[in-house]
């Protein structure tokens, strides 16, 4: 049974570009919610989806876009890339945004901006 | 707007030792959820236990245990007979049960002492 998928692990960017991370959640899961993690942090809630629509949106400014697609995975793009955006970025998956089951978290995706 | 806080940036103890971990949280909501995490240098958040706010009885898991004090707003996590296997961070979150939205606090970073 695999678990929530994240690629990549590692990528690193530059000021002003455009990025995309990807997530592929837990077997039987159909929601997925996204968390920034800064150094020395808690995650963040960035936003989640479900029914390939978003469903609820932290503080994060419209530089943060994602997308759901029909089988569930989903798409994080960050478009220019602030040295601020430095983080590891965290997809958790599960049943339903009701459910009272907790969230399935990847390994992340660790971003540096130069 | 809810809150989470861990006082405790860092925490040891001795191996087979017992610790606690502290948390407390805001919020004017009577329906939610609370829940430890686990992240180990490997990044994963790892589930270690839950509550729901309207179990007046604390949750056990094996060597997990928490101490819930609803109208305090605590949620204490004690680890019994530590291992090595323990040393991670710890993340103390709560879940809204109205808008489902996580918000995890700072974090606490325990040692185990062999």
């Amino acid at each position: 049974d695999a678990g929530v998928t994240q690629s990549p692990t590692h990528l690193i960017k530059t000021r002003g570009q455009q990025v995309t991370l990807r997530c592929s959640p837990k077997s039987g899961h159909d929601t997925v919610s996204w968390y920034q993690q800064a150094l020395g942090q808690g995650p963040q809630f960035i936003f989640q989806y479900y029914e390939e629509e978003e469903r609820q949106r932290g503080n994060f400014p419209d530089r943060f876009s994602g997308h759901q697609f029909p089988n569930y995975s989903s798409e994080l793009n960050v478009n220019a890339l602030l040295l601020g955006d430095s983080a590891l970025y965290l997809c958790a998956s599960s049943f339903s945004p009701h459910s009272n089951q907790p969230q399935h978290f990847g390994d992340g995706t660790r971003l540096s901006i130069l | 707007a809810q809150t989470v806080t861990q006082s405790q940036p860092e925490m040891s103890v001795q191996e087979a030792e017992t610790v606690t971990l502290s948390c407390t949280y805001d919020t004017s909501e009577s329906d939610y959820y609370l829940f430890w995490y686990k992240q180990p240098p490997s990044r994963q958040m790892i589930l270690v236990i839950r509550q729901e706010a309207y179990k007046q009885q604390n949750a056990t898991e094996n060597r997990f245990s928490v101490n819930f004090q609803k109208a305090a707003k605590s949620f204490s996590l004690k680890i019994s007979d530590s291992q090595l296997g323990d040393a991670a961070m710890y993340f103390c979150a709560y879940r809204s049960g109205r808008t489902y939205k996580y918000i995890f606090g700072t974090g606490t970073r325990l040692k185990v002492l062999a």
